[in-house]
């Protein structure tokens, strides 16, 4: 099983900084990999596919990328609506997701 | 527009069963992998199975198999998910989902509490 962990778990930002979210998986996804936005009480929500490719709808301000095992989401300038908990996830073998970073307005 | 509509959960005793359903819309059902993922109250979220467009191969997490059974009616776009054999472990949301790059379509979710 390819494990995923996040860091950092909490980040705290103020309003219109970036906020930047790591994952780090356990051995080659192949790009195979994705992050997920679910706020407080919803269904989580794709933003972004194949470590890169922004989901549709997906602000400009949220975009990935990679080096070796360890992915990164970036928020250019956080939004009040960003809060929520962030999810990592693998599809390319079986399907395994990160533990969640939340992210607050600090 | 994709809709995924689950229903079916409830409260069930410790070995008991449930049945979900996902009444799917939007898209070619038929040509599509569906998943079933779960996520445990204040918890993260957990990959539990998944179906080929035609259900000749299915695909289950360890801790659900041998009592889970994951199904897709193609003429009814409805997916299913059988649960026998339920723990306390399984209390979660549980939500349907289109398997693509990613999840990018997912349902509001069905709550299934175990206890007793």
């Amino acid at each position: 099983e390819i494990v995923m962990t996040q860091s950092p778990a909490t980040l705290s930002v103020s309003p219109g900084e970036r906020a930047t979210l790591s994952c780090r998986a356990s051995q080659s996804v192949n790009n195979k990999l994705a992050w997920y936005q679910q706020r407080r009480g919803q269904a989580p929500r794709l933003l972004i596919h194949t470590v890169s490719t922004r989901a549709t709808g997906v602000p400009a301000r949220f975009s990935g990328s990679a080096s070796g095992t360890e992915f990164t989401l970036t928020i250019s300038s956080l939004q009040s609506e960003d809060v929520a908990v962030y999810y990592c996830q693998q599809y390319y073998n079986w399907k395994t997701f990160g533990q969640g970073t939340k992210v607050e307005i600090k | 527009e994709v809709q995924l509509v689950e229903s079916g959960g409830g409260l069930v005793q410790p070995g008991g069963s449930l049945r979900l359903s996902c009444e799917a819309s939007g898209f070619t059902f038929r040509r599509s992998w569906m998943s079933w993922l779960r996520q445990a109250p204040g918890k993260g979220l957990e990959w539990v199975a998944n179906i080929k467009e035609d259900g000749s191969d299915k695909y289950y997490v360890d801790s659900v198999k041998g009592r889970f059974s994951i199904s897709k009616d193609n003429a009814k776009n409805s997916l299913y998910l059988q649960m026998n054999s339920l723990r306390v472990e399984d209390t979660a949301m549980y939500y349907c989902a289109k398997d693509s790059e990613g999840y990018e379509n997912w349902g509001q979710g069905t709550l299934v509490i175990v206890s007793s």
